[in-house]
């Protein structure tokens, strides 16, 4: 079964601290990951990709198959980090786009 | 910029009536989603369209149904609205070719009482 879990509800650091959420998932094919972000008062949105490879606000996601897991990190929380973030697989067949998301994780960065 | 609209932020119904949630993209996109986003439990897929008039269940299609006439708009449609339903709804759109990430609305928080 397709699953994705994120073990965390709620991740507080310290403004300077480093981050890591993590992400894990069950999936018996070639999986494509997604983080999302979800800011106070503002709509889900796409924060990164794996299969971009890049570094968006300075966070960043490996994807690690013999782990399956896909943890988003970054070395130095700031402030307006704080949101609630979501892991998402994709591991439909076809093109219909379906995504199969995390419970979420809140992050909390104190300054 | 991709715009998914929903019709309402907030919306009071009660038992046993029937609900209309309207959604709205404006990028030609070809797949609509609509989700239930529910403290702990994430973001739960109730129904997709991957096209004009084609529609598949999600994990929790239970009680809703859905509606797609027009590339452009997918409803959702409570059926005969219960106290569970209570929740954040959430539209989203994505385009085809490849894995495409998601595009979403602002939500709908539906009280029903």
């Amino acid at each position: 079964a397709q699953r994705v879990t994120q073990p965390e509800k709620l991740l507080s650091v310290f403004k300077g601290a480093p981050v890591e959420l993590k992400c894990n998932y069950s999936y018996s094919g070639s999986p494509e990951l997604f983080w999302y972000v979800q800011y106070s008062r503002q709509r889900l949105q796409l924060l990164l990709r794996h299969i971009s490879r890049e570094s968006i606000k300075g966070f960043t996601a490996d994807l690690n198959k013999g782990e399956t897991s896909f943890h988003l990190k970054k070395p130095f929380a700031q402030e307006e980090d704080s949101a609630m973030y979501y892991c998402a697989l994709s591991g439909g067949s076809g093109n219909t786009g379906k995504l199969i998301f995390g419970q979420g994780t809140t992050l909390q960065v104190k300054p | 910029d991709v715009k998914v609209t929903q019709s309402s932020r907030y919306l009071v119904k009660r038992t046993g009536e029937k609900v209309f949630l309207e959604c709205v993209q404006d990028m030609d996109h070809e797949n609509m989603f609509w989700y239930r986003q529910d403290p702990g439990l994430g973001l739960r897929l109730i129904y997709f369209s991957y096209d004009v008039k084609m529609k598949e269940k999600g994990d929790i299609p239970e009680g809703y149904s859905v509606s797609r006439e027009k590339k452009e708009r997918f409803s959702l449609i409570l059926e005969s609205a219960s106290t569970n339903q209570t929740s954040m709804y959430l539209c989203a759109s994505s385009t085809v070719g490849g894995v495409q990430p998601q595009h979403f609305g602002d939500g709908t928080r539906l009280s029903i009482l």
